[in-house]
């Protein structure tokens, strides 16, 4: 199975700061890498597909890179409405994995 | 636009088989596109992937869950099952069912089912 390692586990940050959540896969997954944002009581919302592309609907705010084994989500001025757990996720291989989660709380 | 929603029992006794319908609407269940899988997520933990179904009835399994869980496609229903046996207290989850496409992400979710695992 791929593992998925998230970093950090948690952060708090301010309005208006750029935030930058890392993920790294134990072996390749190429472009294959997605990212989620679940805010409490709901299910996952895509936010970031292949690494880089931008899920329709998605604030031009969130942002994704990376290939092989490390990605990086950024958001690149913290609004309120984006506290949340943001996971990433690999779809190159079967199981699918997920990281297990950073906790972003707004200061 | 797909819709997704998992119905079933909120309650499940130790040792019993735990048994979850995802009704879709808004497309078929027989599109070769869509690969519908399960996902679950204990209470105040992460997700875990369990398995999903291609519309051929050819299934993939979580390796950690395989030997304890069946998922099955109902077309004339445009309904997908699970069921997962011998369930213990570490079951106790809301569980999601999801679609996605190969290689891509799971793009359409249902609002999720707490199911509780209690005598």
């Amino acid at each position: 199975d791929i593992q998925m390692t998230q970093s950090p586990s948690s952060l708090s940050a301010s309005v208006g700061d750029r935030v930058t959540i890392t993920c790294r896969a134990s072996q390749s997954i190429s472009s294959n890498l997605n990212w989620y944002q679940q805010k409490p009581g709901k299910a996952p919302k895509v936010l970031i597909y292949s690494a880089s592309s931008l899920q329709s609907g998605v604030p031009s705010r969130f942002s994704g890179s990376g290939s092989g084994t490390d990605f990086t989500l950024t958001i690149s001025s913290l609004q309120p409405e984006d506290l949340a757990t943001y996971y990433c996720q690999q779809s190159d291989s079967t199981p699918r994995t997920f990281g297990q989660g950073t906790k972003l709380e707004i200061k | 636009q797909l819709q997704l929603q998992e119905s079933g029992p909120g309650l499940v006794k130790p040792s019993e088989t735990l048994s979850l319908t995802c009704s879709v609407s808004g497309g078929s269940i027989s599109s070769t596109s869509y690969y519908w899988g399960w996902i679950r997520q204990p209470p105040g933990k992460g997700l875990e992937w369990i398995g999903s179904i291609y519309y051929s009835g050819n299934t993939y399994y979580n390796p950690s869950l395989k030997s304890r869980v069946t998922i099955s496609v109902d077309t004339s229903k445009n309904q997908f099952s699970l069921k997962l046996s011998s369930v213990t207290a570490a079951d106790t989850a809301v569980y999601y069912c999801a679609t996605y496409r190969s290689s891509e992400p799971f793009d359409y979710w249902g609002q999720g089912t707490l199911v509780t695992v209690s005598s």
